[in-house]
């Protein structure tokens, strides 16, 4: 059975970066595809990127283009999520999710990571 | 961007009685396959969010039957047959047809 096991609950400065971790159990990693989805409080679901398996390509939406980086370290099924140049606004929960081959929806969630933008 | 707009923003259910949610998309999410890439998911209060619907219609494992999902191109809709207490939630539409993947603003289920 596949689980996705998120790092705690992070509190950081404007301009800081963060990276969040996404351990997977009863799957190997690389034969998944990974991606990141965020909520704000209050507010709904925000796509921010994931693995593409049809170019083998990370794809970020413009919004994030140059402030997120997802990596992969396959020697521990562990998935990063890494922005940067913190805002106020990038307080929220971080979700990693598995698309699911067979139908492309996110079939598997982890826990969530609340992380807090705040001088 | 395809823009996902559900109605309604909330939804207030009776127990045993059935509930409906719209979602429309800016664009077809009818693949050349036949499939729509459109998913339906519950947020429950505190959780993480669940897979209840995939392309369209499909329910997800594990998700009881009064739920279901219908539509095609741009104009789905998610029905639960008889509510119970335990569907409260946010439920989000999503479409994976075009990039950037987007969510529907959300429609609040309560009791």
């Amino acid at each position: 059975q596949v689980q996705l096991v998120q790092s705690g609950a992070e509190v950081k400065k404007p301009g800081a970066s963060v990276r969040v971790s996404c351990k997977v159990s009863g799957y190997t990693l690389s034969d998944l595809s990974m991606h990141w989805v965020r909520q704000a409080p209050g507010k709904g679901l925000e796509w921010m990127g994931g693995f593409d398996p049809d170019d083998g390509e990370t794809i970020y939406p413009q919004k994030f283009q140059g402030r997120v980086t997802m990596t992969e370290d396959s020697s521990t099924d562990t998935a990063y999520l890494e922005l940067s140049s913190l805002r106020s606004d990038d307080t929220a929960v971080y979700y990693c999710a598995r698309r699911a081959d067979l139908h492309d929806a996110f079939d598997i969630w982890g826990q969530g990571t609340m992380v807090t933008v705040s001088s | 961007d395809i823009v996902m707009t559900q109605s309604p923003l909330s939804l207030p259910v009776t127990p045993g009685e059935p509930a409906s949610i719209s979602c429309r998309s800016s664009q077809s999410l009818l693949h050349s396959n036949g499939y729509n890439f459109l998913h339906w998911y519950l947020q429950k209060p505190g959780q993480s969010p669940q897979l209840l619907i995939y392309l369209g219609s499909h329910r997800a494992s594990g998700v009881p039957d009064r739920f279901s999902g219908s539509g095609s191109g741009t104009d789905f809709t998610l029905k639960i047959s008889r509510v119970e207490a335990e569907d409260v939630g946010l439920y989000y539409c999503m479409q994976v047809l075009h990039t950037p993947l987007t969510f529907g603003g959300g429609t609040k289920v309560e009791i």
